[in-house]
């Protein structure tokens, strides 16, 4: 597609159930990055792949908190044992090759998770 | 480290009204600023940003933004608001040649007919 794709937009999950959030970034675009948006706040960086390597996952809260993009092209986010503290919208973002890596990141819409 | 700070959490204004939301940031290094806007359910669209050059820095729909070092601040404005432009707007910093984008907390726009 012609932007950063997410899914699901929407999951409610129990608490202490597992959930995978997806992130199909726009084609041939390098860098990913994680963020997490809680109601009211503004989106804080969680983690950031170059290629399939994650160079940077100081933002992620906490070791139930996992990410990956073993080839390069679609991340995954895992929370396992979710807690009702992680309640938020996850935003993915992509960045082209090239670019200042910061400087080009393209959002996609996200998705809202709410556990119950 | 870097932080940003938006002044107002919201800001009720009449169509057709100038703007300017106004936002700080604070880091011992040189920066990248940015604005974003970001609708209902929808994720976060870019409207300008500040790498280097003239201070003065034009984005889409109308709205533009001043670099100002010397009080670290980053106000973005519009002459004339419309009753599309009611969102979240966003004000967000980044080392330069970095790759972690800290954001403010952002400001509610309000536009009333």
């Amino acid at each position: 597609g012609a932007g950063v794709s997410q899914s699901p937009r929407y999951k409610v999950a129990k608490r202490g159930q597992d959930v995978a959030l997806r992130c199909d970034p726009i084609s041939g675009h390098v860098s990913l990055f994680w963020y997490q948006q809680a109601l009211g706040q503004g989106p804080e960086f969680l983690t950031y792949f170059q290629n399939e390597a994650q160079l940077d996952k100081s933002g992620l809260p906490s070791d139930r908190f996992f990410a990956e993009r073993p080839e390069g092209s679609v991340s995954t986010l895992k929370i396992q044992r979710t807690q009702q503290e992680d309640s938020a919208v996850y935003l993915c973002a992509s960045s082209p090759p090239g670019a200042d890596r910061n400087t080009e990141a393209f959002f996609g819409q996200g998705t809202r998770l709410t556990v119950v | 480290a870097q932080s940003v700070t938006q002044l107002d959490s919201q800001v009720p204004v009449f169509e057709e009204a100038p703007v300017e939301l106004r936002c700080n940031y604070s880091s011992s290094v040189s920066v990248y600023l940015f604005w974003y806007v970001q609708y209902p359910n929808q994720g976060l669209q870019l409207l300008l940003k500040y790498l280097s050059g003239s201070t003065l820095v034009k984005g889409i729909n109308g709205f533009e933004a001043e670099f100002n070092k010397s009080q670290t601040s980053f106000h973005l404005r519009k002459p004339s608001v419309h009753i599309s432009d009611t969102a979240e707007y966003f004000c967000a910093v980044s080392l330069t040649g970095g790759f972690k984008t800290i954001f403010g907390a952002g400001t509610r726009l309000f536009v009333k007919a």
